[in-house]
């Protein structure tokens, strides 16, 4: 059963734009989401994370928002640029034992136009 | 420092072979963790191992994934009697305690 749904699965905005990417989670037991950016050949690596009691958490041009009631959170790419071309997976996790174990969604391809 | 790094980056190979896919992990980093990412899906958790603990095997597919770490470092993922649907990039990823998880390049699988 899939527990994070990641909308949509492929994006396309011109240089300067913003990027928008999507999530909805459905345990209620996640306390933390990260976002992680995957380029072609190389492995996920972290971008930015929020835990549930913060509404937004902003990173440079990278911005995350987060609603608890509704759980869904959403990453915003501001002034979107070619090199952020790439795919990129929201996440939501939970400790699991003495670890975390990730819980990835579909991933979304984003396209950023010259 | 060296990140996390995997071997080999690319496999072949025939329907039916055994294959073993190696994992460095970060040094010091006391938890590993294997996924999966399969074509026009997200990244699958397989295993996980912390420290000296028995891994939680809950996310392997099947009885032909299984995966041992040796000294608490190098660990390797055997996949025994390989399918068609096995084909996909096996990631490995390691932190520090309940930290970030870095993933290495991963190892592209292609079984024919």
């Amino acid at each position: 059963q899939q527990q994070v749904k990641q909308s949509p699965q492929s994006l396309i905005v011109q240089k300067g734009g913003i990027s928008i990417i999507n999530c909805a989670y459905e345990n209620t037991a996640f306390d933390y989401f990260p976002w992680y950016q995957q380029f072609p050949g190389k492995g996920p690596a972290l971008l930015i994370a929020i835990r549930p009691d913060v509404s937004e958490k902003k990173e440079g041009r990278f911005t995350i928002s987060f609603n608890k009631s509704a759980k869904q959170f959403s990453l915003h790419i501001m002034d979107s640029q070619p090199g952020d071309s790439a795919t990129y997976f929201c996440a939501a996790t939970l400790v699991w034992g003495s670890a975390r174990q990730l819980t990835f969604g579909s991933g979304t391809q984003l396209t950023v136009l010259p | 420092g060296a990140g996390v790094s995997q071997s080999p980056s690319n496999k072949v190979t025939e329907k039916g072979k055994d294959v073993e896919l190696r994992c460095d992990p970060i040094s010091g980093h006391t938890a590993l963790y294997w996924y999966r990412q399969s074509l026009g899906q997200g990244l699958e958790f397989l295993i996980y191992f912390q420290g000296n603990s028995a891994p939680d095997k809950s996310g392997l597919p099947s009885d032909r994934f299984s995966a041992e770490r040796t000294g608490g470092s190098v660990s390797t993922l055997t996949i025994q009697r390989t399918q068609q649907e096995d084909s996909a990039v096996y990631l490995c990823a390691s932190s520090l305690d309940l930290g970030t998880q870095y993933f290495g390049p991963g190892t592209r699988l292609t079984v024919l």
